[in-house]
């Protein structure tokens, strides 16, 4: 079982260019989530998706926008990136909101 | 802000003996869970503990809460190396709501020596 799967592992970007970060998850959960990781830090939630066909702000989602785009997918969208946004960006799933969440293996974004 | 702070920040101790782990938060919550973090990996999932319960294990981890004092312990008994890894408490946040935000505390990064 593939679990969560995220795309690209690792991403250098320049200032100011966009990208989109991949999620799919292959056990029919309903919920799934964005997280950001910074070094010494827990994870903070950038948006999240109760539902397939809806998305809501998590505690940081400023720059960033999501797509759910069916009930295996979920993209995270930087427009416009910045310094800032260099972290690690894990996506997870779970069954509903009050289950236990299952995490992809993270993206390791750096922004110059 | 982040709901959890955790204490201690990093621990190490020699195989075989116990690791403890604590975990304070602020508001009130309908479950807290206990994560573990390998080194380059994602989050998994260890144990889920309701605001009801007051004890609950799954192995060698023991978990408590105490919804009074806002506060939850991890208990890693007979560790051994492969316990190598940061752990994370998260809550639910205010309590209200079953939406599954949680808020991450900071982590306890535990080494465990052969």
């Amino acid at each position: 079982n593939a679990g969560v799967t995220q795309t690209p592992k690792f991403q250098v970007l320049k200032t100011g260019q966009s990208m989109t970060l991949q999620c799919a998850q292959d056990m029919n959960h309903n919920s799934m989530y964005w997280y950001r990781q910074d070094p010494g830090m827990g994870l903070r939630l950038i948006y999240y998706s109760a539902s397939e066909g809806t998305t809501d702000k998590g505690e940081v989602p400023n720059g960033y926008n999501v797509s759910r785009l069916n009930k295996r997918e979920f993209s995270l969208r930087l427009e416009s990136a910045a310094p800032s946004q260099t972290s690690v960006y894990f996506c997870a799933s779970s069954l509903t909101g009050i289950h236990p969440q299952h995490f992809g293996d993270g993206t390791r974004l750096s922004i110059l | 802000s982040q709901q959890g702070e955790e204490d201690p920040q990093a621990l190490s101790i020699q195989e075989g003996e116990n690791a403890t782990m604590n975990c304070s938060y602020k508001t009130s919550i309908n479950n807290l869970q206990w994560y573990r973090q390998n080194s380059g990996r994602g989050l998994v999932h260890l144990i889920l503990i309701r605001s009801n319960e007051r004890e609950k294990h799954s192995g060698r981890l023991r978990v408590t809460l105490d919804t009074s004092k806002k506060s939850s312990s991890l208990l890693i008994t007979a560790s051994r190396a492969a316990d190598t890894a940061s752990y994370f408490c998260a809550t639910d946040g205010d309590g209200s709501s079953n939406t599954g935000k949680l808020i991450f505390g900071q982590g306890t990064t535990l080494q465990v020596k052969p």
